[in-house]
């Protein structure tokens, strides 16, 4: 798991309620990731940051929200909007973001709504 | 849209036996192929990765190979463990853009 911590490893909510998802790395990386893992799928880009201070949709930003205040940190909020919260979601950093950088996995929350 | 197609879904192998795991990418341009082993409530860890310029990577037990040609690479695992019995993914990355294309995972199976 590198230097990236998840916490906590697992989360329960009820329905309607937000819910903020913590992400640390203390590898000096400039850009961070977030994915959610779903049964038999594979791994499905929610938001990115490339640098503090500015971050971008993925495939399937809608009913989450992101922050980039620090360079060590990219929190994940998952709103009421989310219709399907329940999975499990991965932080990953890189050294940078374009492309052919070695991302590196955090050890993960699952995230249960009830 | 781009896609990573990985075969098979599930594999099972007899302790000390080969496995293979493929993948097929459509982006021409991607040049960067990363593999990842997951274990069940674990976040995917880097195992070997393989750039367009080479066409094989060897780390010990593990290799990669890689067809540009026909947009394929593949994972071999000789010498299998118990312990190498996990999800793997393969991905692909394009230069200039954020973004890894993952593929649907297999799970390995190593039958002590």
């Amino acid at each position: 798991d590198g230097g990236i911590t998840q916490s906590p490893k697992y989360l329960f909510r009820k329905e309607g309620q937000n819910v903020t998802l913590s992400c640390e790395q203390n590898l000096n990386h400039d850009a961070m990731y977030w994915y959610r893992q779903d049964p038999g799928q594979g791994l499905r880009l929610i938001y990115y940051s490339q640098i503090v201070n500015d971050f971008q949709k993925g495939d399937i930003a809608e009913g989450y929200s992101v922050s980039r205040e620090k360079k060590e940190s990219f929190p994940l909020t998952v709103t009421s909007a989310q219709k399907n919260p329940t999975a499990f979601y991965l932080c990953a950093s890189s050294p940078s973001s374009g492309g052919a950088y070695e991302q590196y996995f955090g050890p993960g929350t699952r995230l249960t709504v009830t | 849209g781009e896609n990573v197609e990985q075969h098979p879904s599930t594999l099972s192998v007899q302790e000390g036996d080969s496995a293979v795991i493929k993948c097929t990418y459509s982006d021409s341009a991607s040049n960067y192929f990363p593999w990842y082993k997951q274990e069940l409530g674990k976040g995917p860890q880097l195992i070997i990765d393989i750039r367009s310029n080479v066409g094989e990577k060897k780390d010990q037990r593990i290799a990669v190979t890689l067809n540009k040609t026909a947009k394929h690479f593949s994972l071999h695992i000789t010498e299998t463990q118990p312990e190498d019995s996990a999800v793997y993914f393969c991905a692909a990355s394009t230069p200039g853009t954020y973004k890894y294309i993952f593929g649907t995972g297999t799970r390995l199976k190593v039958l002590a």
